[in-house]
């Protein structure tokens, strides 16, 4: 089983409809974040958390929400989504480095990417 | 504040010539630099990593990087591609001391013609 997991892996939906994406962990991460992926721009940071009760916008956070229920949870919502909003997200967890004196690097370990398709 | 640009969005090459995929940074401080490849309806993975010491990073695959501090490089190579290295390949940067939270370039598109 994947360490970082998402569901759905696809979906397509209407104009002004919920979505929410959820990804779960199994690495036992504290920091989580979401991507977004189009084409030609590369990955934009949409939300992150260090932990349960620290959440942050990314770059490109309007029209989004996010939810960290668990250490191991962490959901992406589209209250009312919108055709610009078919893209392709990412999910991802990152660590600390004990051989660097538990400091983190940046290097994130990537779900397999859940397609939404906004009609 | 950090920012990569990946100088080509798009490489065709043939089955056993060797590749470059360019990455430039800019930041204003050290810095940590990685390599990503995206394999076809597939999530990121990491090819390698620099953190420090030697400034040639060898990753998976056969893939290896050369972190070139002052003209503010990390460019990837190998010296022999394989139809099975097709992929999209993004560099990230991120900055020790700060959020950790690392900066994607646009990526580019390696395609491995026969």
């Amino acid at each position: 089983d994947a360490d970082v997991t998402q569901t759905p892996r696809n979906r397509i939906t209407k104009t002004g409809k919920r979505i929410m994406l959820e990804c779960s962990q199994t690495k036992g991460h504290d920091r989580m974040y979401w991507y977004r992926q189009d084409p030609g721009l590369g990955l934009r940071l949409i939300y992150y958390s260090f932990d349960v009760k620290d959440i942050n916008k990314g770059e490109i956070s309007d029209g989004y929400s996010v939810s960290r229920q668990a250490q191991a949870k962490f959901s992406l919502s589209l209250e009312s989504a919108i055709p610009n909003q078919t893209a392709l997200y990412f999910c991802a967890t990152s660590d600390s480095y004990r051989s660097l004196g538990g400091t983190h690097t940046g290097e994130l370990f990537f779900g397999e990417g859940s397609r939404l398709t906004v009609l | 504040a950090q920012s990569v640009t990946q100088l080509d969005s798009q490489v065709p090459v043939f089955e056993e010539a060797p590749v470059e995929l360019r990455c430039n940074y800019s930041s204003s401080v050290s810095v940590y630099l990685f390599w990503y490849v995206q394999y076809p309806n597939q999530g990121l993975q990491l090819l390698l990593k620099y953190l420090s010491g030697s400034t040639l990073v060898k990753g998976i695959n056969g893939f290896e990087a050369e972190f070139n501090k002052s003209q503010t490089s990390f460019h990837l190579r190998k010296p022999s591609v394989h139809i099975s290295d097709t992929a999209e390949y993004f560099c990230a940067v991120s900055e020790p001391g700060g959020s950790y939270i690392p900066t994607f370039g646009r990526g580019t598109s390696l395609i491995v013609h026969p």
